[in-house]
C-alpha cells in the first residue's frame, strides 16, 4: 500500500448506529487530519493530530470522536449521527516543520450516508 | 472572518488556456496551495506559492500577489482529463489550511 488509504470507501448507517472510519498513511508523515467535504462547500477541517497529539478540534460535535493510536493511523468514531452529517470524509497527512512545503496528501475518502 | 473566493464553475475548450482566480482574506499568510480533485477522487497537490510571482510547472502555472490577496491558476493546452474541480487554499497564521469551495472546470471538445 502506498500513500494514504481509507476504509470503508462507502458507509450507510442509521442514526442509532456506531461505526468507525479508518485512515492509514504510508508516507512517514507526522501530522494527520480529518476533513468533511459537502457538495459545493469548502473543505471543513475537523481534527488535526501532530505526533499523535490532537492539536485542533474545530468545534466538532461530540458525536464525532477521533483516535490516533500512532503516527500512521487515524480513526473517526461515529455515533448517533444526524442526516446532515452525510458527506465525504477525507483523511490527509503532511510532514510539518521539516522546512518543506508541507503539502497535504489525501486519502480517497469515505462516502457516508446517514439515514 | 477568513474567506477564500473562487468562481463556482468555468467552461473552456480543449487545447485552449483557462485562468482560475482566487482571492483571499485570512488571518496571516504562510503560503497558498492549489489542488485538483476529479469527481469521486481525493484532492491532489498541484502548486504552492509563498512569494509574489509566477511558479510554472509544465502546463500549469500559479501566480501570487500577497498585497492584493490574489492568486490564479493558469492551465495551458487544455486536455479533456483536466476536467475537475480546482481548490484554492491558504495556510494561515496558525498553519492551518483555509479552503475555497472549489472551481469546477468543464472542458468541451
Amino acid at each position: 500500500e502506498t500513500g494514504v488509504t481509507q476504509t470503508p470507501r462507502h458507509l450507510v448507517m442509521g442514526m442509532t448506529n456506531k461505526k468507525s472510519l479508518k485512515c492509514e498513511q504510508h508516507l512517514g508523515h507526522n501530522a494527520m487530519y480529518w476533513y468533511k467535504q459537502s457538495a459545493k462547500k469548502p473543505l471543513e477541517l475537523m481534527f488535526v493530530y501532530n505526533f499523535k497529539e490532537q492539536t485542533e478540534n474545530n468545534s466538532v460535535p461530540s458525536r464525532f470522536s477521533p483516535e490516533c493510536p500512532n503516527s500512521s493511523h487515524l480513526f473517526l468514531h461515529l455515533h448517533t449521527l444526524q442526516p446532515e452529517d452525510s458527506a465525504l470524509y477525507l483523511c490527509a497527512s503532511s510532514q510539518d516543520g521539516s522546512g518543506g512545503v508541507g503539502e497535504q496528501f489525501f486519502g480517497p475518502g469515505t462516502r457516508l450516508t446517514v439515514l | 472572518g477568513q474567506n477564500i473566493d473562487q468562481p463556482t464553475e468555468m467552461t473552456a475548450t480543449e487545447g485552449a488556456i483557462v485562468q482560475i482566480n482566487c482571492t483571499y482574506q485570512t488571518s496571516g499568510f504562510n503560503g497558498l496551495f492549489w489542488y485538483q480533485q476529479h469527481a469521486g477522487e481525493a484532492p491532489t497537490f498541484l502548486s504552492y506559492n509563498v512569494l509574489d510571482g509566477l511558479e510554472e510547472k509544465g502546463r500549469f502555472s500559479s501566480f501570487l500577489s500577497r498585497s492584493k490577496g490574489y492568486s490564479y491558476l493558469l492551465l495551458k493546452e487544455l486536455q479533456m482529463k483536466d476536467s475537475a474541480s480546482y481548490l484554492c487554499a491558504v495556510r494561515d497564521s496558525n498553519y492551518q489550511l483555509i479552503w475555497g469551495a472549489g472551481t469546477k472546470l468543464i472542458i468541451k471538445p
